[in-house]
């Protein structure tokens, strides 16, 4: 069974779109994440989200919502997409700050 | 602050012989310390961590690193390269309430 599971895994869309994308983890965390790895490789912090709680919410264009509807389900959606969106999108899940799981990762272009 | 550097973005050896990935963090109080490791078209898979314990920290895949406070560094090695260990690997300190990455060093393993 996979731990933290995001869909799609791969996703092509056209400039000024909305996409969603969706995670589940199954390791009964209460943490979820949404980092962003750019074509460089570097990988930062978008939001954290404590029980459903947003926690963490780095600067990010508010063009990029979550939604939490329970522990277990972090979704991504984003409005308005921009080539400059294009990027790897990863979601994690953690019991303590320190343990992270990551899922598989969406990679997201833009055209 | 808390920060990491990851001294070479791209490390290449022979099979067989020894791996060295150096990474120097800058932290404002006793870190944690992590390494992940991401093949390609993966997400990431945590390594090893030091939480101020041992500072000779064994992780998988035969895979250690040591926490020295002197010198602020904490470098990944492998006595022996496998094919399979060519991937990109991330350093990370532990910030106050998230992760801070590494910019990563790709390792490459040639026959």
């Amino acid at each position: 069974d996979t731990a933290v599971s995001q869909t799609p895994k791969y996703l092509v869309t056209q400039m000024g779109n909305d996409k969603s994308i969706k995670c589940e983890q199954n390791l009964g965390h209460d943490t979820m994440y949404w980092y962003k790895q750019d074509s460089k490789k570097f990988l930062k912090i978008m939001f954290s989200y404590n029980n459903k709680e947003l926690i963490i919410n780095e600067t990010v264009p508010n063009r990029f919502s979550p939604k939490s509807p329970d522990k277990a389900h972090l979704n991504l959606h984003i409005n308005s997409l921009e080539l400059g969106d294009s990027a790897v999108y990863f979601c994690a899940s953690s019991q303590d700050p320190y343990t992270i799981y990551f899922g598989e990762g969406s990679w997201l272009t833009v055209v | 602050a808390q920060s990491v550097t990851q001294l070479d973005s791209h490390v290449s050896v022979s099979e067989g012989t020894p791996v060295l990935l150096r990474c120097n963090y800058s932290s404002s109080y006793s870190p944690s310390l992590f390494w992940y490791v991401q093949h390609p078209n993966k997400g990431l898979q945590l390594l090893l961590k030091y939480t101020s314990a041992a500072t000779l920290v064994k992780g998988i895949n035969g895979f250690e690193a040591e926490f020295k406070k002197s010198e602020t560094s904490f470098h990944l090695t492998k006595p022996s390269a496998h094919m399979c260990d060519a991937a990109e690997y991330f350093c990370v300190v532990s910030g106050p309430d998230k992760l801070i990455f590494g910019t990563g060093t790709r390792l490459q393993v040639f026959p």
